[in-house]
Parts: C-alpha cells; structure tokens; sequence
C-alpha cells in the first residue's frame, strides 16, 4: 500500500525540541521530493519546508527558519523534520507530503504549551 | 509571503453548482501552472482534487474541475451533492520556496 506514516507528535514546553518522523512506503521514496505541512486549530494549511530527492537541496518557510531542519535517510524510507526552539504557534498538526500533494501521511499533533 | 486569497465560505443546495476563487499575485498564481486544489474534512487529511490548474487525479469525480485566468484560479462543482461539504485550499507553487496556500473555503451544502 502506498503510504506515509508520521510519529513524533506530542506536549512539549516553549522552547523545547521535538522530531518528527515519517516513514514512506509503497512507492520510490528515494526519487520523491518531500514537504511538511502544517494546520494549526482553525487555521489554513500552511507549508513548512521541502527536500530535494537526495536531500542536496532544503527549503524553509520563514516563520520556522533558523530553527527547523529536514532532512530524509533515504535507506528507511524516512523523512525528519528536526524542531527546535518550539513557540506556541508551532501548536499544529504536521503532515508530510509527497512532491505533487497526491500523497498526505495522516498527521502528527505537536501542542506547545507550558 | 502572503497566503493565497480565498472566500471564507461558500454555499449551494444539491445539484447546483459553485465556484470558488483563489487569488494571488503575477509571482505565484499568474507565474506558474502548479496550481493544486484541496478538499479536507475535519479531522482528516487534505485530498488532491485537481493539480496544475485543471488536472484531476484519478479517482476524483469528473464534477470537480478547475481553471485560471491571470493571478486568479477557480474550483468548480458542479452537481453539488452532500458529500461534497467540507473545507477546500487552493495551492501554487512558488519557484524555490515551496508551496503557497489559501486560507481555506468552507463549502456548505444546504
């Protein structure tokens, strides 16, 4: 079955880190560009950052820059998205996606609150 | 960078049809053919429903269709049924800093 499947989600204080992770499975996850999304509670989908195939190549929104990392091993099938300085905003659920937005994982909710 | 500019909410009885709007700037939307369209019930994950401006995927109903015209798309549904009430989000692509969304649409089916 095709598929993406994040984890990693959860409570963490402002100013923590938290890493997400999402494993791919069913297609060439080495030649796919990946993406995370976020959608925080009654807000719109907003993009967070992107990977070339080979992971040569990032992408960031402002708003996270600086203080998020993505990355992939391409060996696992696996896409990362490193947090760190987490602020109450970041509170959202994150997707990974695959390049075209034909292919959505399920979601991880990250809650940043003290 | 802007989101996209989408109605917040958009309305029809079954068997209508509706249009919503997506509107962007000559560096998004009226530079580029990656204009993606979204349909998300709550709770669940975003949906392609239509891709580089009026594709659609495989599997998504022929009702749905989607156009542009310089820096503002459009999603179409025609035959409006029950099933078709939920959030959608209008997309483009924006060079080499990913994806530019909308604020999202509620459509509600009357």
């Amino acid at each position: 079955e095709v598929q993406l499947v994040e984890s990693g989600g959860g409570l963490v204080q402002p100013g923590g880190s938290l890493r997400l992770s999402c494993a791919g499975s069913g297609f060439t996850f080495s030649t796919s560009w990946m993406h995370w999304v976020r959608h925080a509670p009654g807000k719109g989908l907003v993009w967070v950052s992107r990977i070339k195939s080979d992971g040569s190549t990032t992408s960031y929104a402002d708003s996270v820059k600086g203080r998020f990392t993505i990355s992939r091993d391409n060996a696992k099938n696996t896409l990362y998205l490193q947090m760190n300085s987490l602020r109450a905003e970041d509170t959202a659920v994150y997707y990974c996606v695959r390049e075209g937005g034909d292919l959505w994982g399920q979601g991880t909710l990250v809650t940043v609150s003290s | 960078q802007s989101a996209l500019t989408q109605p917040a909410s958009v309305s029809g009885s079954p068997g209508q049809s509706i249009t919503i709007s997506c509107t962007g700037t000559s560096s998004d939307i009226g530079a580029y053919k990656y204009v993606s369209w979204y349909q998300q019930y709550p709770g669940k994950a975003p949906k392609l429903m239509i891709y580089e401006v009026s594709n659609r995927p495989s599997g998504v109903s022929h009702r749905f269709s989607g156009s542009k015209s310089g820096n503002t798309a459009s999603l179409t549904i025609s035959g409006l049924q029950a099933e078709d009430e939920a959030d959608y989000y209008c997309s483009s692509s924006v060079s080499s800093r990913g994806w530019l969304f909308g604020g999202g649409t509620k459509l509600t089916v009357l």
